[in-house]
């Protein structure tokens, strides 16, 4: 079983300023782990994704995020938010192999201020 | 490419109506899935497929039916729809290790 836990529902920011999103997964065996990113009023779209090799992975829009295995983390970073950062970002995990089946975090609601 | 598209994107059902929600994918993806989301809770798997002809249950199926004859669609149905189901719903299909997601339809049922 593999389970996701994003830290912060909501996370607030000013414009300029350092942006890290927290995401803390549970699997037995090493997972593979997605950020994905929602705009208002619109659907999910992968923003990076860990799979095997490097661990620190970049995505669009400057984001990065680092796999940390000795602490089941997963969190996604941004040197200095823009106001167009504003959206809701969920942290997601599936196992490698078998079927396609990720579990997704709740959310974590980013909120620029200028 | 128009990639995963949703109709209708807005309805209002009253109890006990049933609807079917449509999702149609031009990527020539197998897998696709079906997904609520509610405030603050993410996303829940209502029903998943693999391929043409094989559908299997995701973690919150009650209440809702799929059917997926071709590749490119896969719509849920909703028979008697309950104010539990209010809730925006997210059609989604999968490349290697990516998900592709559509603009999603938001359901009220009063």
């Amino acid at each position: 079983a593999q389970s996701v836990t994003q830290l912060g529902s909501h996370v607030s920011v000013s414009e300029g300023a350092l942006v890290l999103l927290r995401c803390n997964y549970s699997s037995s065996v090493p997972p593979y782990l997605f950020w994905y990113v929602q705009y208002p009023n619109q659907g999910l779209q992968l923003l990076l994704k860990y799979t095997t090799g490097a661990t620190l992975v970049k995505g669009i829009n400057g984001f990065e995020a680092e796999f940390k295995k000795s602490e089941t983390s997963f969190h996604l970073t941004k040197p200095s938010a823009h106001m167009s950062d504003a959206a809701e970002y969920f942290c997601a995990v599936r196992p490698p192999g078998g079927s396609y089946i990720p579990t997704f975090g709740r959310g974590t609601s980013l909120i620029v201020h200028p | 490419n128009a990639g995963v598209t949703q109709t209708p994107k807005f309805r209002i059902l009253k109890i006990g109506q049933s609807m079917t929600l449509q999702c149609t994918q031009d990527m020539n993806h197998n897998y696709m899935y079906w997904y609520r989301q509610d405030p603050g809770m993410g996303l829940k798997l209502i029903y998943y497929s693999v391929g043409a002809g094989i559908t299997d249950k995701g973690e919150v199926p009650n209440g809702y039916n799929v059917s997926r004859s071709t590749t490119e669609d896969f719509p849920l149905r909703l028979e008697l729809a309950a104010p539990s189901q209010t809730s925006v719903y997210f059609c989604a299909s999968k490349s290697a290790n990516e998900q592709f997601f559509g603009p999603g339809t938001r359901l009220t049922v009063l």
